[in-house]
């Protein structure tokens, strides 16, 4: 079945620090993938999205290419700050009517 | 627009018992899942549910149970309560149709705790 693998947290950064989460894959066809984010006490919010090979998601200052031939989808920022500290899951979906599946997620904390 | 809904936030159950968490998704939206967060399984996915119907379905035991109704709203329903019932339930609506079809947008959450 399909499935999402992301680094194991938690990963512990200095402001202005650059910031790479590693996401792969395994689904049949070609999922759209994505990132959402969890901050405490909330629900899950998109982050970005990128629905076929070789786009490139970005939003707030976080990236992600869609990588075909490595079945990727690397979440990056040059510069964090502390308002990023949260939660951050990779998921796929096989498209209408299919359910999302999501990674284990990867907490960031990111200090002043 | 207002985003999704949840309610109660909190709820405190003892074991045995049943419970039914409330979702309304963003207007206009059709399809309604809810998904299970704990800190040891991660976010894993309940049910579906479009148009009334259950469209997809997770592995979960038949105390799992769920419905929507014609606004789209929907309940969740978990009977015979256990202590590993105790989790984040979130509930996430899609507009299925549009440049968003395959995005979810997720509501805070119902965190249940079972004594």
């Amino acid at each position: 079945g399909d499935s999402v693998t992301q680094m194991e947290g938690p990963v512990t950064l200095s402001e202005e620090a650059f910031l790479t989460i590693n996401c792969t894959y395994t689904a049949t066809g070609y999922p759209s993938l994505f990132w959402y984010v969890q901050y405490p006490g909330e629900g899950l919010q998109l982050l970005l999205k990128a629905t076929k090979a070789d786009d490139k998601g970005s939003n707030k200052g976080f990236e992600a290419t869609y990588r075909k031939e490595t079945t990727s989808f690397h979440l990056e920022k040059g510069s964090v700050q502390v308002s990023d500290s949260a939660v951050y899951f990779c998921a796929l979906s096989r498209g209408y009517g299919q359910n999302f599946v999501f990674g284990p997620g990867t907490r960031l904390s990111v200090l002043p | 627009k207002a985003g999704v809904t949840q309610t109660p936030r909190y709820l405190i159950k003892t074991r045995g018992q049943q419970v039914t968490l409330s979702c309304s998704p963003i207007s206009g939206h059709r399809s309604v899942s809810w998904y299970q967060q704990t800190p040891g399984q991660g976010l894993q996915f309940l049910f579906e549910y479009f148009s009334e119907t259950q469209r997809n379905k997770g592995n979960f035991p038949g105390r799992f149970s769920g419905r929507q109704f014609s606004n789209s709203r929907s309940e969740m329903n978990v009977s015979t309560l256990e202590l590993g019932d105790s989790a984040l339930y979130l509930c996430a609506s899609s507009p299925s149709t549009g440049m968003s079809y395959n995005e979810q947008f997720f509501g805070p959450g119902t965190r249940l705790t079972v004594l």
